[in-house]
């Protein structure tokens, strides 16, 4: 089984400040991880994934996020928030040992970035 | 195209009507996949394709839905008989050439359909 937790609803901050947005996981095997961004009446964008190899990945708009098989989790993060960066962002995971192609997705993170 | 397409935007039926909902995937993408999302939540698998194969149809809530992808491209998803609870957004991704397990997924802009 595959599972995913976004446990903030909302996350709050400033622009310039740096942001995170929490993720993390559970699987059986290994996890395929990747972030979604959603703006209004949108669909998601890609963003990132990990797969394997380092564990900081770099995706679109200067976001990054950060993978820890410790504590199974794989937070977003960004060094300095843009009001433009204000949207619905998703986790989402697959187990890749399990063979599937279907990943399971959070609830989402709203993130309000003010000016 | 240069991403997922997907049509009618925007979908308003009647209790009881049937809803045909179109997918356009990006040129070449073997795997099609398609995701309902309710208000306020991540989006949740209904079904999945790997050209015409539909390979896994687990997701879909009940015998009212159904879905196709007769040439390995466009496809639609079918609502017969459409309740209340089925007022969602209905989310059509596509994924790379190779069908890999590890491909990407490109999202379209989704259909929101409201039952009244």
């Amino acid at each position: 089984a595959q599972s995913v937790a976004q446990p903030e609803d909302q996350v709050n901050v400033a622009e310039g400040n740096p942001l995170t947005v929490k993720c993390t996981y559970s699987v059986s095997g290994n996890p395929y991880l990747f972030w979604y961004v959603q703006y209004p009446n949108r669909g998601l964008q890609f963003l990132l994934k990990y797969i394997t190899g380092d564990n900081l990945v770099k995706g679109s708009y200067g976001f990054e996020a950060e993978f820890n098989k410790s504590q199974t989790s794989f937070h977003l993060k960004k060094p300095s928030a843009l009001v433009s960066d204000s949207a619905l962002y998703f986790c989402a995971v697959r187990d890749i040992g399990g063979g599937s192609y279907i990943p399971t997705f959070g609830r989402g993170t709203s993130l309000i970035v003010h000016p | 195209g240069a991403g997922v397409s997907q049509s009618p935007r925007y979908k308003v039926a009647k209790r009881g009507q049937d809803v045909a909902l179109r997918c356009d995937p990006i040129s070449g993408h073997v795997s099609l996949f398609w995701y309902q999302q309710a208000l306020g939540q991540g989006p949740e698998f209904l079904t999945y394709f790997q050209n015409e194969a539909q390979l896994d149809k687990s997701g879909l809530p009940s015998d009212r839905f159904f879905a196709e992808r007769p040439e390995g491209s466009v496809s639609t998803l079918k609502i017969q008989r459409t309740q209340q609870e089925d007022s969602a957004v209905y989310l059509c991704a596509s994924s790379s050439p190779s069908g890999g397990i590890t491909d990407t997924q490109y999202f379209g802009p989704g259909t929101r359909l409201t039952v009244l």
